[in-house]
């Protein structure tokens, strides 16, 4: 099946800081990728649809400013958590597809000092 | 928003045994779909099945779909002690536009003991 990439896997950072994760399509184009965070032990909750060549749609309560979404080829989308705080601390991972179907990255796991 | 609810959060079997997970929505939908993951790792599509479906099968794997009690099931049959992971059912709804957007139940912690 289509493979995804996420990278980083584990990201450590210090309060006030900005982190990127990227996330790419290795073997399909993607137009359009999605954005996900999930606390442990707890489900997926999508944080935003990143779109190539626009500007992404951020879902009812994230902040956009906070999290930048920049969808700049049609094989990677990256997520700038900026001015992290701890409570960002959690498991970030992105999805893409060609069809219906969706294909997950690995996840990135980021902790927030 | 988080729209599905599945049932049971938890579940522990013995090897051999027979697991069913069960996941509700809220909207109407344009299929549903059948995740797994593993602890800390991404996840693993596992079966898609369309509105105009009833049941599908993929290998040990059967779902079922009730669109008049929005409701999905999925069925692992002989199950084995590497299919202990989380089970998540996600919804694409029934709208143009979105047919990639996915809304996740609150999953299923599934333990398969020796």
């Amino acid at each position: 099946g289509a493979v995804v990439s996420q990278h980083p896997s584990r990201v450590i950072c210090k309060s006030g800081t900005s982190v990127k994760i990227e996330c790419r399509s290795l073997d399909f184009q993607a137009t359009t990728m999605f954005w996900y965070r999930q606390f442990p032990k707890q489900s997926l909750m999508l944080m935003a649809t990143s779109n190539e060549g626009s500007k992404a749609t951020y879902e009812q309560g994230v902040e956009k400013d906070k999290f930048l979404i920049n969808h700049a080829s049609l094989t990677l989308s990256t997520l700038t958590v900026t001015s992290a705080h701890p409570e960002d601390s959690s498991f970030y991972i992105c999805s893409a597809g060609p069809l219906a179907e969706q294909y997950f990255g690995p996840g990135t796991r980021l902790t927030v000092t | 928003s988080q729209q599905g609810e599945e049932d049971p959060q938890a579940l522990s079997i013995q090897e051999g045994e027979n697991a069913t997970m069960n996941c509700s929505y809220k909207t109407s939908i344009n299929n549903l779909q059948w995740y797994r993951q593993n602890s800390g790792r991404g996840l693993v599509h596992l079966i898609l099945i369309r509105s105009n479906e009833r049941e599908k099968h993929s290998g040990r794997l059967r779902v079922t779909l009730d669109t008049s009690k929005k409701s999905s099931s999925l069925l692992i049959t002989a199950s084995r002690a590497a299919d202990t992971a989380s089970y998540f059912c996600a919804t694409v709804p029934y709208t143009a536009g979105t047919a990639s957007k996915l809304t996740f139940g609150t999953g299923t912690r599934l333990q398969v003991t020796l």
